[in-house]
């Protein structure tokens, strides 16, 4: 079975730096795709973004991008400007393409500091 | 954010006692998901339904069952709780027709077992 590794489990950054949370992944297959969730005090899990693995172009989102590397079976997350509002715990997750078994990290939890 | 409601949000129990949490969404998703939350394992799949009446087990099926009369909902039953199914419980949908392995989540229920 696949399994997702996120091996910072608390990181901290000052409002407006760049900050970068790993996440390594083990699996034989070669059709999944990656996620990354953000999980606010609220506790509402929100998707922050995606990754198909076959696109080689690393996936963006405003603020949100990723450095997928899949030969070394890497997937991180880099936020640029961080806020207040990103203070929360991130999860990596995986899922094997047309399957429903989503793994997930064990999560960082990500306080940016005035 | 996605139509996805989770009741009851919080319930405390005793030792044996059914329990049973409800999932109902709006957006007419084919596919819904049971996820438990616990510190240090991330989300764990308890059981998932691909349709009116079909389900599936997932990764920690044990001690739970699960029902899908109709479409929007997704019920999650403890037969006679106990202490180890603390946790924080999260439904959540995807559809084939839109991203079938992107997962939306409901907002959670946390359940104390006594």
């Amino acid at each position: 079975a696949q399994t997702v590794t996120q091996s910072q489990p608390e990181m901290s950054v000052q409002e407006a730096e760049t900050v970068t949370l790993s996440c390594t992944y083990d699996t034989s297959e070669s059709n999944y795709y990656l996620f990354w969730y953000k999980q606010p005090p609220s506790r509402q899990m929100i998707l922050v973004i995606r990754q198909e693995a076959y696109k080689q172009q690393n996936a963006t989102e405003n603020r949100f991008s990723v450095n997928f590397q899949k030969a070394a079976k890497s997937f991180s997350l880099k936020i640029s400007d961080s806020q207040l509002g990103d203070t929360a715990m991130y999860f990596c997750a995986f899922i094997f393409y047309n399957n429903n078994d989503m793994r997930f990290g064990a999560g960082t939890r990500l306080t940016v500091k005035p | 954010d996605a139509g996805i409601t989770q009741s009851p949000r919080h319930k405390v129990t005793e030792t044996g006692t059914p329990v049973t949490l409800r999932c109902h969404q709006t957006e007419n998703h084919r596919y819904m998901y049971w996820y438990r939350q616990d510190p240090g394992h991330g989300l764990r799949l308890i059981h998932y339904s691909y349709g009116v009446k079909d389900t599936d087990k997932g990764e920690v099926s044990d001690g739970y069952s699960v029902s899908r009369s109709k479409t929007e909902d997704f019920l999650l039953t403890l037969e006679s709780a106990t202490s180890s199914q603390t946790s924080v419980y999260f439904c959540a949908i995807s559809d084939p027709l839109r991203q079938q392995e992107t997962q939306y989540f409901g907002p959670g229920t946390r359940l104390l077992v006594l």
